[in-house]
């Protein structure tokens, strides 16, 4: 069964940073793309991040660029998200994605909720 | 980047309706169009893909068809559990884009 769990939300100040990690079972894990997708409270889902399998492609939103880094470990099968620089508008639940080999979005952790505040 | 735009953006119907939901791209992606489900407070769950390919485990009143820039979700019969927010994405290019969702509710 596939298991994708994030971890590492909480509140931080504005300006911050946080790592948030995405642990996973059940599939073998070097062989598929991952993404982060995160959803603002009340509002829509907005894709973050992609890294390819061995980490050979990696895509970011330009909301994020240059603050988010996303990174894999498969020796632990699993994905990573560092947040520097935090602002307010980075408030939201982050997921943990994986891509099947079609590009689609198959398989969604639970989420983890990050919170950007003084 | 690629703006997909859902219509309505809320829905109120009964069990047993058969309901449409409508996806534009702003331009055209072929057939890589994707529809989730979300129910609140959970993760989105996969329902179709490639368009009109239903992800596995999902029932068979679910439809999806469409190309290029103008995509459809049908829901043939409504059932108690699909009342839910539907989103749809594009994967034809980075970025991804989702559409704004659409609130299916009951009447």
């Amino acid at each position: 069964e596939v298991q994708l769990v994030e971890s590492g939300g909480g509140l931080v100040k504005p300006g911050g940073s946080l790592r948030l990690s995405c642990a996973t079972s059940g599939f073998i894990f070097s062989d598929y793309t991952m993404n982060w997708v995160r959803q603002a409270p009340g509002r829509g889902l907005e894709w973050v991040a992609s890294i390819s399998g061995r980490s050979s492609y990696i895509y970011y939103a330009d909301s994020v660029k240059g603050r988010f880094t996303i990174s894999r470990d498969n020796a632990k099968d699993s994905l990573f998200l560092q947040m520097n620089s935090l602002r307010a508008e980075d408030t939201a639940v982050y997921f943990c994605v994986r891509e099947e080999f079609s590009d689609y979005f198959d398989f969604w952790g639970q989420g983890t909720l990050v919170t950007v505040s003084s | 980047d690629i703006q997909m735009t859902q219509s309505p953006s809320s829905l109120s119907a009964s069990l047993g309706d058969r309901v449409t939901i409508t996806c534009r791209a702003s331009q055209g992606i072929s057939n890589f169009l994707a529809w989730f489900q979300q129910k609140p407070g959970r993760a989105p769950k996969s329902l179709m893909y490639a368009a009109s390919t239903l992800a596995s485990g999902v029932p068979s009143r679910f439809s999806g068809s469409g190309s290029e820039t103008d995509f459809t979700l049908t829901i043939s019969s409504l059932q108690p559990e699909d009342f839910a927010t539907y989103y749809c994405q594009q994967y034809n290019n980075y970025p991804y884009t989702f559409g704004q969702g659409t609130k299916l509710e009951s009447k």
